[in-house]
């Protein structure tokens, strides 16, 4: 079965400083992962994602993530954080055929300090 | 184009009783998929659609239940409600089988 851990649960960054979200899979083949961000009160937005190819991949509003096929991750950076960033943040792992059936970590928190 | 639609987007509910969600997909897309969310989690797999029949289910009882119509639109009705199903509940569409586009959500209170 397909899993996904978020080992931080909450994340505290200045504004301008360099952010890294952290995110292991458990897959059997090679994976469909994604990373989400959700403000409150909201759905999920699809900040990008990883499918074949490039390891390093970039997304929206200047998240990149890289795929670590020996150790299983999905890491989440920016280099200089807003503080329209603070968001909750989801990695997921999608079924390789069908991403609709996607498994989702928990969550991370990022706060902005001014 | 428009994007997901979920309605309503706030309810309350007493133990026991039924629900029905609604989910009107973005245009051009023929895959709805639905996830519950409770608080402090992320999203669950509930099932999904596929040209109105069910394509896949996650590990949720039969009382879930969902259609999808010809329009792509699609309803998730939760018979004998429990309070863990109080959650958020998410909609997502997608053409193929590769990106979803995720509605804002129904928050389900149950009391």
């Amino acid at each position: 079965a397909q899993s996904v851990t978020q080992p931080d649960i909450h994340i505290t960054v200045s504004e301008g400083a360099s952010l890294e979200l952290r995110c292991n899979y458990s897959y059997g083949a090679t994976p469909y992962l994604f990373w989400y961000v959700q403000s409150p009160g909201q759905g999920l937005q699809l900040l990008l994602k990883y499918f074949s190819g490039d390891t390093l991949v970039q997304g929206i509003k200047g998240f990149e993530a890289e795929f670590k096929r020996s150790q299983s991750s999905f890491n989440l950076r920016k280099p200089s954080v807003h503080w329209s960033d603070a968001a909750e943040y989801f990695c997921a792992v999608g079924d390789n055929t069908n991403a609709g059936k996607s498994t989702f970590g928990d969550g991370t928190t990022l706060t902005v300090k001014p | 184009e428009t994007g997901v639609t979920q309605s309503p987007t706030h309810l309350i509910k007493t133990r026991g009783q039924q629900v029905t969600l609604r989910c009107s997909s973005q245009s051009g897309h023929n895959t709805v998929s639905w996830y519950q969310q409770a608080l402090g989690q992320g999203p669950q797999f509930i099932f999904q659609y596929y040209r109105e029949e069910e394509n896949g289910r996650g590990n949720f009882p039969p009382r879930f239940s969902g259609l999808q119509f010809p329009n792509y639109s699609s309803e998730l009705n939760v018979n004998a409600l429990e309070l863990d199903d109080s959650a958020l509940y998410l909609c997502a569409s997608s053409s193929g089988a590769n990106v979803l586009t995720f509605g804002a959500g129904s928050r389900l209170t149950v009391l």
